[in-house]
């Protein structure tokens, strides 16, 4: 069965550093998400991507924040100057473009900032 | 987005049927209903969704009320694999899914 994978698993990171997570969507999706989780803490939305453009982003999703779709498969997150509050576990997702829509979720990047 | 609301957590015993409620009483009438789940921060599951009638599919059954107030899903054979966090979502097309704290189920041997 297709799957949506992220790596790395776990990055460990310095307050300030730039970092990128990479999703691999499946193949066929359409539209693109990230989400994220701190510890504890609810599943917060942060942006939406479709047709190579951002459709919707939450007030997380900052100028620190940007997204990209490198290439036919690769859908990438990227915070340009990590503080400590970023540390949180970050989901993408993907759904194709027919009814219902469900959202396939990846397994997840845990990202700790020191 | 319809706000919906789910009691923080329940118990059921492995084997038995688990029947997760939800209220969503400002649903509009082109608002689906979804659940999904999240097991022990895995990245969420969607179970199934639907609009006004009952549903069922390999993983679970989805009860809505005539008015669509509130539904109810339904594991059928609970297993200690069920064990997680399940969320109720109200949402009309696609785009961004607004998770609450969701009921956490635990599964008893």
């Amino acid at each position: 069965e297709p799957e949506v994978t992220q790596t790395p698993s776990h990055q460990v990171t310095q307050m300030g550093q730039e970092v990128i997570l990479r999703c691999v969507p499946i193949s066929n999706h359409l539209y693109f998400y990230w989400y994220r989780q701190i510890l504890g803490q609810k599943v917060e939305f942060l942006v939406s991507f479709y047709n190579n453009e951002i459709s919707e982003k939450s007030e997380i999703f900052d100028d620190q924040f940007s997204v990209e779709r490198p290439d036919g498969s690769n859908f990438t997150l990227k915070i340009r100057s990590t503080k400590l509050e970023d540390s949180a576990m970050y989901f993408c997702a993907s759904s194709g473009d027919n009814f219902p829509y469900e959202q396939y979720f990846g397994p997840g990047t845990r990202l700790t900032v020191t | 987005d319809a706000k919906t609301t789910q009691p923080p957590s329940m118990d059921c015993a492995e084997g038995r049927a688990a029947n997760l409620p939800c209220n969503h009483s400002t649903i509009s009438g082109n608002e689906y209903v979804y659940w999904y789940r999240q097991i022990h921060s895995q990245g969420p599951q969607y179970i199934i969704h639907g609009l006004k009638n009952n549903e069922t599919n390999e993983m679970a059954s989805l009860i809505i009320t005539e008015d669509r107030k509130s539904s109810t899903l339904i594991l059928p054979h609970a297993t200690l694999r069920d064990t997680a966090v399940y969320y109720c979502i109200a949402l009309d097309s696609w785009g961004k899914l607004q998770f609450g704290a969701g009921t956490q189920v635990v599964v008893t041997p």
